[in-house]
């Protein structure tokens, strides 16, 4: 079945740096990529949808140039959290939907982000 | 009112009991999303519905597109059922999802 790999599962960063995260569809071309945060005992948040070659679609109050999404190539997005700060850390996670929009959205196994 | 209410909010259950989760939603949709998130967070895609029923192992997932329910069965569960589950719902293909709130899940055994 289709699988999304993202890496790193987990980073520990310090404040001001930044952190890229990537989500790569192994098996399948991704059109679409959501980008989702979720934080403790809370439900997934949408942070942006992309589509391959064309700018982010950022939900509101997500300030895209702080959280950079680049969509390339079908195969691959990265999420890049820019000048982190401790109120960033939170557990971010991509999802893909295919060309074969039949099959469904394959979630990332997801990254835990901490900065110190 | 959120779009999509899930409940009950916690279950625990005896390990051969047979489990059901309830997902309500207020919004047209195309499909509704099924999902599984284990501890260390990652997620697991378990059913896509649009329509009846579906079934995979002992897990059974059934929509009512008239009355906007579905529920989700586990049969014979088992500890390693404990996660939470959460019902998504979407409103065409490639559109974005609005989750439940998810319920957590526990299988004692």
């Amino acid at each position: 079945g289709a699988v999304v790999s993202q890496h790193p599962s987990w980073v520990i960063c310090k404040s001001g740096t930044s952190v890229k995260i990537e989500c790569r569809s192994l098996d399948f071309q991704a059109t679409t990529m959501f980008w989702y945060r979720q934080f403790p005992k809370q439900s997934l948040m949408l942070m942006a949808t992309s589509n391959e070659g064309s700018k982010a679609t950022y939900e509101q109050g997500v300030e895209k140039d702080k959280f950079l999404i680049n969509h390339a190539s079908l195969t691959l997005s990265t999420l890049t959290v820019t000048s982190a700060h401790p109120e960033d850390s939170s557990f971010y996670i991509c999802s893909a939907v295919g060309q074969d929009k039949s099959y469904g959205y394959t979630f990332g196994s997801g990254t835990r982000l901490t900065v110190v | 009112k959120n779009e999509v209410e899930q409940s009950p909010q916690n279950l625990t259950a005896q390990e051969g009991e047979f489990i059901t989760i309830n997902c309500s939603y207020s919004v047209g949709i195309s499909a509704l999303h099924w999902l599984q998130q284990h501890p260390g967070g990652g997620i697991v895609s378990l059913f896509m519905l649009s329509s009846g029923k579906k079934k995979h192992g002992r897990l059974i997932a059934t929509i009512n597109i008239q009355e906007k329910h579905s529920s989700l069965h586990i049969t014979a569960s088992h500890p390693r059922d404990s996660a939470v589950y959460i019902c998504a719902v979407g409103a065409g293909a490639n559109s974005k999802l609005t989750f439940g709130k998810g319920i957590t899940l526990s299988v004692r055994p």
